[in-house]
């Protein structure tokens, strides 16, 4: 079956980076664009930004400029957001989301487990 | 950006009745490339229609969207115990993808 399997639970300093993965199955994956979207506790839905695994082309919402940088593996169909220059606004859990086939627009109907990124100060 | 605003931020009723978000966004959503999610405290979101109207595989035809341009609505036309959640919408036909703010739908 079609499914995202995200990396575990992180804790990080403030100031420092984190790295979450994201493990597509199912289909083919460089067919579909990925996204990432952060939930803070009791908040709502933030997307952060799209990657097409095909070419590895990027695009982000303007308040992550210069502190998201998303990547793909296609030879283990993974890709990875990772954020920088942590600060406690930052704890959230973090989703990848499948997206429409490239080329296309579409919602975004596969949605990975969610990771928990913690910024302790 | 687009910005989507919901209301009611709460809505309180009770299983059998019937639920009426909405969803209004702040320029026209073209082709109508509106979505509703369902969320579950602990659970990731889930797709529940897109395109406004069409629900995702796997929706029961209880869950039914409306609207074009601005305003949107998600009717839920008898609440079951498994259907009090938190509901967003989402437009995706421009980047930044935005979401509204979120409707609690709880029991009264």
């Amino acid at each position: 079956q079609v499914q995202l399997i995200q990396s575990g639970a992180e804790v990080n300093k403030a100031g420092a980076s984190v790295k979450v993965s994201c493990k597509a199955s199912g289909y083919t994956f460089t067919s579909y664009y990925m996204n990432w979207v952060r939930q803070a506790p009791g908040q709502g839905l933030e997307w952060m930004g799209i990657i097409n695994p095909s070419g590895g082309s990027t695009s982000h919402a303007q308040k992550f400029q210069g502190r998201v940088t998303m990547t793909r593996d296609t030879s283990t169909s993974t890709v990875y957001m990772e954020l920088s220059s942590l600060r406690s606004e930052d704890t959230a859990v973090y989703y990848c989301a499948r997206g429409g086939i490239v080329g296309e627009t579409a919602p975004f109907d596969i949605w990975g487990q969610g990771t928990m990124v913690t910024v302790s100060s | 950006e687009i910005v989507l605003t919901q209301s009611p931020g709460t809505l309180s009723l009770s299983p059998g009745e019937r639920a009426t978000l909405s969803c209004r966004a702040s320029q026209s959503v073209s082709s109508s490339y509106l979505a509703w999610y369902q969320q579950k405290p602990g659970q990731a979101p889930r797709l529940l229609i897109y395109g406004a109207s069409s629900r995702a595989t796997g929706i029961p035809d209880r869950f039914s969207g409306s609207g074009s341009g601005t305003d949107f609505t998600l009717t839920i036309s008898r609440l079951e115990p498994e259907d009090f959640a938190v509901y967003y919408c989402q437009q995706y036909v421009r980047s930044p993808y935005t979401f509204g703010q979120g409707t609690k739908l709880e029991i009264k």
